[in-house]
């Protein structure tokens, strides 16, 4: 199906270890975001994508990596999960063209233990 | 800088009245974009407006409302007859226009305004 999907949906890790989000878009969308969504903090943009192989930090990149092999996908890795990114994280595209609305996907939730 | 900021942490109405979620915004650029978002209870974003910086003019679709004000950089919400339906958090958002080398896109959210409407 066409569209924007995460997974996993659900996650729970321990402290230290890594984990990797996934993130698919179907629709070649050029700009692609991983946000986090804590209580009290709205959302949060983490890193974001210009196109592949352009990555560049957000407002709270800190323990985050990310990749852009290829442009449908955007995987975002915590190298060694903390229990403060305990949270749910929202990826996300945009295209120049067109009207700049952000397509989200379903999100993850992520517990660090 | 840019931030958004929505003050009202929550508000509770009875079903059919009126409200109105506030949405405060500061940015230097002259040409940016709005958006309102609306995340019920099973977590998803659904995207309810965008409004460019240019397009002053108020919008109405169905029973939901905006008022768009560059005079006082608000971008408020409202919704009318208010429904069960409607219970859900509610964020308002900022974007940098995609007009500039080096611009992304990227949003700037408040901090969401959780509305309750009670039968």
């Amino acid at each position: 199906d066409a569209g924007i999907t995460q997974s996993p949906r659900y996650k729970i890790t321990e402290t230290g270890r890594q984990v990797t989000l996934m993130c698919h878009q179907t629709w070649s969308h050029s700009y692609m975001f991983w946000y986090r969504q804590d209580l009290g903090h709205g959302l949060r943009l983490i890193y974001y994508s210009a196109a592949a192989d352009i990555t560049d930090k957000g407002e709270v990149p800190d323990g985050y990596v990310v990749s852009r092999s290829k442009t449908e996908n955007f995987p975002l890795t915590l190298e060694s999960a903390t229990r403060s990114q305990t949270s749910v994280y929202f990826c996300a595209s945009t295209t120049k063209l067109g009207n700049w609305k952000q397509y989200f996907g379903p999100g993850t939730r992520l517990t660090v233990t | 800088a840019q931030k958004v900021t929505q003050a009202q942490t929550e508000i509770s109405v009875v079903e059919k009245e009126d409200v109105t979620l506030d949405c405060v915004y500061e940015t230097r650029d002259t040409t940016y974009y709005l958006f309102w978002y609306k995340q019920p209870p099973s977590g998803e974003l659904v995207f309810l407006i965008r409004r460019n910086s240019f397009d002053e003019q108020n919008e109405i679709s169905g029973r939901y409302s905006w008022n768009f004000q560059k005079s006082t950089s608000s971008f408020n919400f409202t919704i009318t007859a208010s429904q069960v339906v409607d219970s859900a958090v509610y964020f308002c958002a900022l974007s940098e226009a995609l007009i500039r080398s080096g611009n992304t896109g990227k949003l700037i959210f408040g901090q969401g305004t959780t509305l309750q409407v009670k039968p």
